[in-house]
């Protein structure tokens, strides 16, 4: 079976801080991955989503990044987070190609930023 | 641009039914998709339509008009651990999918 995990699940970081927060799929090949954040009382807003190694692409211009470095593997990444980067983050799978909107989340990162 | 309108919390009774109602406009229209997300939890899928009508699953049920950019979500006898956040999502025209903003459901006994 499937299984998606991303770490840390809880983070506090100062304002100016790099962050890499991490997500790997077990149990499927070529995978769309997707990065979420969720803040309070608002719907899901996409970051990055994937549809193979090394290709990204980017729904919201910020000083957030994300990489594919290898199939089942994304990360996202940023060298200085601003106090507006706290929020929930959740990873994401779907199955290439199916043209689905069912995802598969991994279990979110809170990240906090003082 | 692109909305998808839901109640931000409603309240029912263990053992009652509840309707969770979805408006969207969108650019196109490819699937409606609901997921319940516990509290400092991940969503999880429901539910999905593509075609007119209702689609059965259990206790949950989710109806469809496309004509009129609406959905529902109905839950039958419902239990505590139906207490959640209920997210509705619509695929567009681009196989992107826009996300609620979610409602609440307070279960109480």
């Amino acid at each position: 079976s499937q299984t998606i995990h991303q770490w840390p699940a809880t983070l506090v970081q100062p304002v100016g801080s790099p962050l890499s927060l991490e997500c790997t799929v077990e149990g499927t090949s070529n995978p769309n991955l997707y990065w979420y954040r969720q803040a309070a009382g608002r719907g899901l807003q996409l970051l990055f989503y994937s549809v193979g190694i090394g290709q990204i692409s980017s729904e919201v211009p910020q000083n957030l990044s994300a990489s594919r470095p290898q199939d089942r593997q994304f990360i996202l990444s940023s060298k200085k987070l601003l106090l507006s980067d706290s929020g929930f983050y959740l990873c994401a799978w779907s199955v290439q190609g199916a043209h689905t909107g069912e995802l598969f989340f991994g279990e979110g990162s809170r990240l906090t930023v003082l | 641009g692109q909305n998808i309108d839901q109640p931000t919390e409603m309240t029912a009774t263990e053992g009652a039914i509840v309707q969770i109602n979805c408006t969207y406009q969108t650019s196109g229209f490819n699937g409606l998709f609901w997921y319940q997300q516990h509290a400092g939890e991940a969503p999880t899928f429901l539910s999905y339509n593509v075609l007119d009508g209702l689609e059965e699953k259990g206790r949950f049920s989710s109806f469809l008009s496309r004509s009129k950019g609406y959905s529902y979500l109905l839950l039958k006898e419902l239990q505590m651990k139906d207490s959640a956040s209920y997210l509705c999502a619509v695929l567009d025209s681009n196989y992107q999918l826009i996300w609620g903003a979610g409602t609440k459901l307070i279960i109480k006994p």
